[in-house]
């Protein structure tokens, strides 16, 4: 079946540091690729999104390219703020018809940023 | 004004009891969720509604049922709550862009049951 495997965190760096956080699918067919972000005590909110291969998604200074050949997407940014701590969730969206797009989510990784 | 909104954000109760969750979206979205978060942040669907068909996890105890009154609603009800249904549940709801649904996620509300 279709899954979703991020890096393991926590993950913490100092302000302004370049972020990584590796993700990577198992998927039939096309998926749509997503990063969720989830702040302390909040809901989810969509960070960004690729819907088909070699997309990138990008948004807040955060960006992600949708890899088919290592069928991944990896999630970016340059130079992390204090407020972007936060917990960062990978997720594919099952598009095929009849599916209605559940999301199938990684583990999650939570980022701690340091002043 | 509040896209997914949930009612209650907290509720505690004891094992045994029968509990709703209420979720309701004011944006138009074809397309209901409930998606259960457990104390580890692991998030798994539970259910995915539209107004033509209802797609239960199969792995979502009987005692789960999903009930929506309209479109703009889908309500979370729970019968003979046991200690592992404690969780945080989200209420999402999404919108067709091309092939691609784009959900959105309500607050969550927080369950304990002692």
């Amino acid at each position: 079946g279709n899954s979703v495997t991020q890096m393991e965190g926590p993950v913490t760096l100092s302000e302004e540091a370049f972020l990584t956080i590796n993700c990577t699918y198992t998927a039939t067919g096309y998926p749509s690729l997503f990063w969720y972000v989830q702040y302390p005590g909040e809901g989810l909110q969509l960070l960004l999104k690729a819907t088909k291969a070699d997309d990138k998604g990008s948004n807040k200074g955060f960006e992600a390219t949708y890899r088919k050949e290592t069928t991944s997407f990896h999630l970016e940014k340059g130079s992390v703020q204090v407020s972007d701590s936060a917990v960062y969730f990978c997720a594919l969206s099952e598009d095929y018809g009849g599916s209605q797009g559940n999301l199938i989510f990684g583990k999650g990784t939570k980022l701690s940023v340091k002043p | 004004d509040t896209a997914v909104s949930q009612t209650p954000k907290y509720l505690v109760t004891q094992m045994g009891n029968d509990k709703s969750i209420k979720c309701e979206q004011n944006l138009g979205h074809d397309t209901m969720y409930w998606y259960k978060q457990d104390s580890k942040k692991f998030l798994k669907i539970m259910f995915s509604y539209n107004n033509k068909e209802l797609i239960i996890n199969e792995t979502v105890p009987n005692r789960f049922s999903p009930k929506s009154p309209d479109k703009a609603h889908l309500n979370l009800h729970i019968n003979s709550l046991e200690l592992g249904d404690s969780a945080v549940y989200f209420c999402a709801s999404s919108l067709l862009r091309g092939h691609t649904y784009e959900q959105y996620f309500g607050p969550g509300t927080r369950l304990t049951v002692t």
